[in-house]
């Protein structure tokens, strides 16, 4: 059983686009973030909720929009996607909010937008 | 800001060879240092989280230091192997979780 995964694992799409991505966690953990892996290959926070509640919401775009339906799943919605959102992005969950506790990642989304 | 840097950038070794990363971050208001091991097509998998100053965890070969004080975290492994070849990153926080870009490591046969 995949701990945290994501779908789709690829996505293709044109820009101005909308579309979403998608992200479970069977960890019973209490907290999601959504990273971004840019072009130098850093990973660079974008949202961060705990148990269904955003606590982290970095300078992002308005385009992009998480979801939360419940605490195993934090979706991720971006409106009129642009070339430069063109990234992999990883989901990821811990135990409890904070950062004493090991993060469990998802095998990214590669975005590709042209 | 708070900024990560980790070095060196990427390392060859040959197998058997013991070797060694180092982590630089701000030292004030420090809560966490986390290690993870990314292996290429995979996703990052958390080897370590440090918190107190002077901290040191191992896990098989691979071992990891802690100094909060003059804020930098040294990660050790000893005799590698082909399969450890990865990107190992660190990571850093106060209220979240900042990474580094990573030391890229090969090993050799």
């Amino acid at each position: 059983d995949t701990a945290v995964s994501q779908t789709p694992k690829y996505l293709v799409t044109q820009m101005g686009n909308d579309k979403s991505i998608k992200c479970e966690q069977n960890l019973g953990h209490d907290t999601m973030y959504w990273y971004k892996q840019d072009s130098k290959k850093f990973l660079k926070i974008m949202f961060s909720y705990n148990n269904k509640e955003l606590i982290i919401n970095e300078t992002v775009p308005n385009r992009f929009s998480p979801k939360s339906p419940d605490k195993a799943h934090l979706n991720l919605h971006i409106n009129s996607l642009e070339l430069g959102d063109s990234a992999v992005y990883f989901c990821a969950s811990s135990q409890e909010v904070g950062t004493f506790y090991g993060y469990t990642f998802g095998s990214g989304t590669r975005l590709t937008v042209v | 800001i708070l900024n990560v840097e980790q070095s060196p950038q990427s390392l060859h070794v040959q197998e058997g060879d013991s070797t060694n990363f180092t982590c630089s971050f701000p030292s004030s208001n420090f809560y966490a240092l986390h290690w993870y091991r990314w292996e290429t097509a995979k996703s990052p998998e958390a080897l370590f989280v440090m918190t107190l100053n002077g901290d040191e965890k191992k896990k098989g070969q691979i071992s990891a230091t802690l100094n909060t004080k003059e804020g930098y975290s040294y990660l050790y492994i000893k005799g590698s192997q082909p399969e450890d070849s990865a990107t190992y990153l660190c990571a850093s926080s106060t209220d979240k979780l900042i990474f580094g870009t990573g030391t890229r490591l090969q090993v050799f046969p």
